[in-house]
């Protein structure tokens, strides 16, 4: 079974960072692209960022292109997201997702962790 | 950026009956591969989403067949049939054909 968990929200100061992990198991992690989603207060799903799992391509959505970065460390099975610069509406809740290549975009999800970005 | 919109926002239906919401694409989804990567998920309060269909009409596994996808192009339609308590909540549609991937607004489906 596919298990994605997430880890490392918190409460952060407006311009502070944070890294947000995503451990993976139950699949091959190392075949499979990732994503990262949040999901602000009462809003809806927002995409933010993919990263492939071979190749070296990754997608940012223009909201945090600069001010966040994916990766992933196959050998470990884990999935990352350091978020720099961070501002009030970027408190949410931070999902990982798995990409099924030629199937779709997101069929499984961890259960998030929460960033809130407040002073 | 393919913009995606549903409609109806918000959704009352009574148990038994069916519901339908709609998604439409600003842009075709009809991948240069030949597929069309249109999804649906549906979140209830308090959970990530669990992915409902894929491709526009096939279910994932688990997913009762009184869930349906139909549509091409830039129109598409969910269709709920016989609606039970556990269906509430929000159901969104989501393209994989371009990125950025983008969602729609999200629709709540109520009892």
């Amino acid at each position: 079974e596919v298990h994605l968990v997430e880890s490392g929200g918190g409460l952060v100061q407006p311009g502070g960072s944070l890294r947000l992990s995503c451990a993976a198991s139950g699949f091959i992690f190392s075949n499979y692209p990732m994503n990262w989603v949040r999901q602000a207060p009462g809003k809806g799903l927002e995409w933010l960022s993919y990263i492939h799992h071979s190749v070296n391509v990754i997608h940012y959505a223009d909201s945090v292109r600069g001010r966040f970065i994916i990766s992933r460390d196959n050998a470990k099975n884990s999935l990352y997201l350091q978020m720099d610069s961070l501002r009030d509406e970027d408190t949410a809740v931070y999902y990982c997702a798995r990409t099924w290549e030629g199937i779709t975009n997101f069929d499984s999800w961890g259960q998030g962790t929460l960033v809130t970005v407040s002073s | 950026e393919i913009v995606m919109t549903q409609t109806p926002l918000s959704s009352p239906v009574t148990l038994g009956q069916s519901a339908s919401i709609s998604c439409r694409s600003s842009q075709s989804l009809l991948h240069s591969d030949g597929n069309t990567y249109l999804s649906w998920l549906h979140q209830r309060p308090g959970q990530p989403p669990r992915p409902l269909i894929y491709k526009i009409s096939n279910r994932f596994s688990g997913v009762p067949d009184r869930f349906s996808g139909s549509g091409a192009g830039t129109d598409f339609t969910l269709k709920i049939s016989r609606v039970e308590d556990e269906d509430v909540g929000v159901y969104y549609c989501t393209q994989a054909s371009q990125f950025p991937y983008t969602f729609g607004q999200g629709t709540k489906l109520e009892i």
